[in-house]
């Protein structure tokens, strides 16, 4: 029963590139959350997806930045433009469809560096 | 808003050291309380939780009490190992929202031999 899983591990971009994250929630979790860790400061919520719908984006940056959670496949945490500050360690977390609590499992994170 | 504060690291002890990591928390209504730690390179993993005033949340060796009179959830353990050095995070749901769950900005732990 596999957790959370995402990819790539580590991500190198340059200045302006696009980079895409990807998870894939643990069986039978139909949401899922983005956050991001900066250097010396705590977790940050980005946004909550279900299938198709976004439900919570008060965390996203309000350009460059978006996530979709298909019907099919697994989501994706889009950063168009990249810039040296949005170099960060992105994690998802998913959960059962009865909200968070307890319930909530992390992946081992993506590590986006922005040259 | 709700919101979780915590005690700024990072942390070095002994082995075998007691330690406190404070945390206090402001919601509305009553939330659940979470400890969660990451260790290095990983994501947080679920420590120990507690659903409603006076409960103590225990796992591997660490407690927390919900004390809603103080609004605290400090954590506990009587004896660090070096395999405790890891990032703890004291995190509540918020109930008013899909059992949101935010997070305290973290205490990074070192233990040493």
């Amino acid at each position: 029963n596999a957790g959370v899983m995402q990819n790539p591990r580590h991500l190198v971009r340059r200045r302006g590139q696009e980079a895409r994250l990807r998870c894939s929630p643990m069986k039978g979790h139909s949401h899922v959350y983005w956050y991001r860790q900066l250097p010396e400061e705590g977790l940050k919520f980005m946004v909550y997806l279900q299938k198709e719908n976004i439900i919570d984006e008060s965390g996203m940056p309000k350009e460059r930045f978006s996530a979709e959670f298909p019907k099919e496949g697994p989501s994706i945490l889009r950063i168009q433009q990249v810039v040296r500050g949005d170099s960060a360690a992105y994690f998802c977390a998913s959960s059962p469809p009865e909200g968070q609590g307890e319930k909530l499992f992390f992946g081992s994170g993506t590590q986006l560096s922005v040259l | 808003g709700n919101s979780v504060t915590q005690m700024e690291g990072p942390v070095t002890l002994s082995e075998e050291a007691f330690l406190t990591i404070n945390c206090t928390y402001t919601a509305t209504g009553y939330p659940s309380l979470f400890w969660y730690v990451q260790y290095p390179g990983e994501g947080l993993q679920l420590l120990l939780k507690a659903t409603k005033a006076d409960d103590k949340g225990s796992n591997k060796g660490f407690e927390a009490t919900y004390r809603k009179e103080t609004t605290s959830f400090h954590l506990e353990k009587g004896s660090v190992q070096v395999s405790d050095s890891a990032v703890y995070f004291c995190a509540l749901s918020d109930q008013s929202s899909y059992d949101k769950v935010i997070f305290g900005p973290g205490t990074s732990l070192s233990v040493i031999p």
